[in-house]
């Protein structure tokens, strides 16, 4: 069947202007979570959804970032007022539960503030 | 905090050569290990995950082992290929914080030669 996919697989924007990324994941799968990649770094936890329950917010690095999702399917990841440090390959992921069952990525979305 | 270190940081072998590369991280306290491999552009695939009561994994050429006591992970590639050059990440599901993200390591980048 087919993967998480992400769109879009580049954006470039301007610093100050809003940014939307979408991650649609594989069907059936209740956990979704949001990465971050910095050139050079590692993997940063931004997010987690598991079906209804409250988010763990706990990784976004600022009041800018947010992120929603609609029941168990898509999930959009909104920065306002980017800055040059939100420059980043943004990853998806989505797991059949919480429960520690493996998470399957998404090709992420290539973010470029200039 | 859970922190995860990754070496060699990067690797280059001729073909047909058997390799391990390393992950540790600081806190034991884990629900799984996950390795992956990341190729330039894309996004993440899963090749093995272990869960905390388990010492290993195989998959095809690659085997995982799992010390959790001592924080410690291997990852052996038996007759190394030029399509196995990737970067590979280790990532441990932590329990606490919620255990609902992934702490990655930095990578090792390997090269295959033919």
């Amino acid at each position: 069947g087919a993967g998480v996919s992400q769109s879009p697989s580049n954006k470039v924007t301007e610093k100050g202007k809003d940014v939307e990324l979408r991650c649609d994941p594989i069907s059936g799968h209740t956990a979704l979570y949001w990465y971050r990649q910095r050139l050079g770094q590692g993997l940063e936890f931004l997010i987690y959804f598991q079906g209804n329950s409250a988010p763990d917010k706990s990784g976004l690095p600022s009041d800018r970032f947010s992120a929603e999702r609609t029941g168990e399917s898509v999930s959009t990841l909104t920065i306002q007022r980017t800055q040059q440090e939100d420059s980043a390959v943004y990853l998806c992921a989505s797991s059949l539960d919480g429960g520690g069952l493996e998470q399957y990525f998404g090709p992420g979305t290539r973010l470029t503030v200039t | 905090k859970q922190e995860v270190t990754q070496i060699p940081a990067a690797l280059s072998v001729p073909e047909g050569e058997n390799l391990v590369l390393n992950c540790s991280f600081t806190d034991s306290a884990i629900y799984n290990l996950q390795w992956f491999r990341q190729d330039p552009g894309k996004g993440l695939t899963s090749l093995l995950l272990i869960q905390s009561s388990q010492r290993e994994q195989t998959s095809g050429r690659l085997n995982a082992s799992l010390d959790k006591s001592s924080g410690r992970s291997t990852l052996y590639i038996a007759a190394s290929q030029p399509g196995d050059s990737a970067t590979y990440l280790c990532a441990v599901r932590g329990v606490t914080g919620g255990g609902n993200k992934l702490t990655f390591g930095t990578g090792t980048q390997l090269k295959v030669e033919l």
